[in-house]
């Protein structure tokens, strides 16, 4: 099977403008997780989809944003972008199962700096 | 909430010496456990699992033992080689059937082994 894919793999921008960033999960996995992962504060949880539906958020202002389509792709945005939002953005795809079984595989990431 | 501690880094050895890696956690319930590896520029990539008390996880000569009693997930290799060196984090997984899938992870920790 093909693993998690992301794109694009880096992205250069500049403060106050917005970004896209794209992931497809490992066929037959409908759970898509993010995560952004920084020196200073490591790996944080930033949102999970499962079926098109957000069914867990972690603690970023609402200028991260994200979505799944029915494919299970999903795209997170960041609006109006700021210098500390320079990280390695993780996608992560599991089966869903929402249980103690259910594994998280990640892609490769996104590597996003922000001028 | 859940919180994982790792022990404090970077690690460095030499090629064939034995390695553990501490790893405690906090958390309600029975959670599942991970060690996931990150190398230079990478994403994350599994390493090993376990999802309840006394399992063992074990992969490529890593081992790791789920231990309740002492809410710990230490990582250990018998003999490490250059390939290991990358950055290794422990994570903490759903505490029960019907959770979501969020992974809570450690700071990490930095492992150079030497030729």
């Amino acid at each position: 099977k093909a693993g998690v894919t992301q794109t694009p793999r880096y992205l250069i921008k500049t403060r106050g403008q917005q970004v896209t960033l794209s992931c497809s999960p490992i066929s037959g996995h409908r759970s898509v997780s993010w995560y952004q992962q920084t020196p200073g504060q490591g790996l944080q949880f930033l949102f999970e989809y499962f079926s098109e539906t957000q069914r867990n958020k972690g603690n970023f202002p609402g200028r991260f944003s994200g979505r799944q389509f029915s494919n299970s792709r999903s795209e997170m945005n960041v609006s109006t972008l700021e210098l500390g939002d320079s990280a390695l953005y993780l996608c992560a795809s599991s089966p869903g199962l929402a249980g103690v079984t259910d594994t998280q595989y990640f892609g490769p990431g996104t590597r996003l700096t922000v001028l | 909430g859940d919180s994982v501690t790792q022990m404090e880094g970077p690690v460095t050895l030499s090629e064939e010496a034995f390695l553990t890696i501490n790893c405690t956690y906090t958390a309600t319930g029975y959670p599942s456990l991970f060690w996931y590896v990150q190398y230079p520029g990478e994403g994350l990539q599994l390493l090993l699992k376990a999802t309840k008390a006394d399992d063992k996880g074990s992969n490529k000569g890593f081992e790791a033992t789920y231990r309740k009693e002492t809410t710990s997930f230490h990582l250990e290799k018998g003999s490490v080689q250059v390939s290991d060196s990358a950055v290794y984090f422990c994570a903490l997984g759903p505490s029960y059937t019907g959770a979501n899938s969020k992974l809570t992870f450690g700071k990490g920790i930095t492992l150079s082994v030497r030729p």
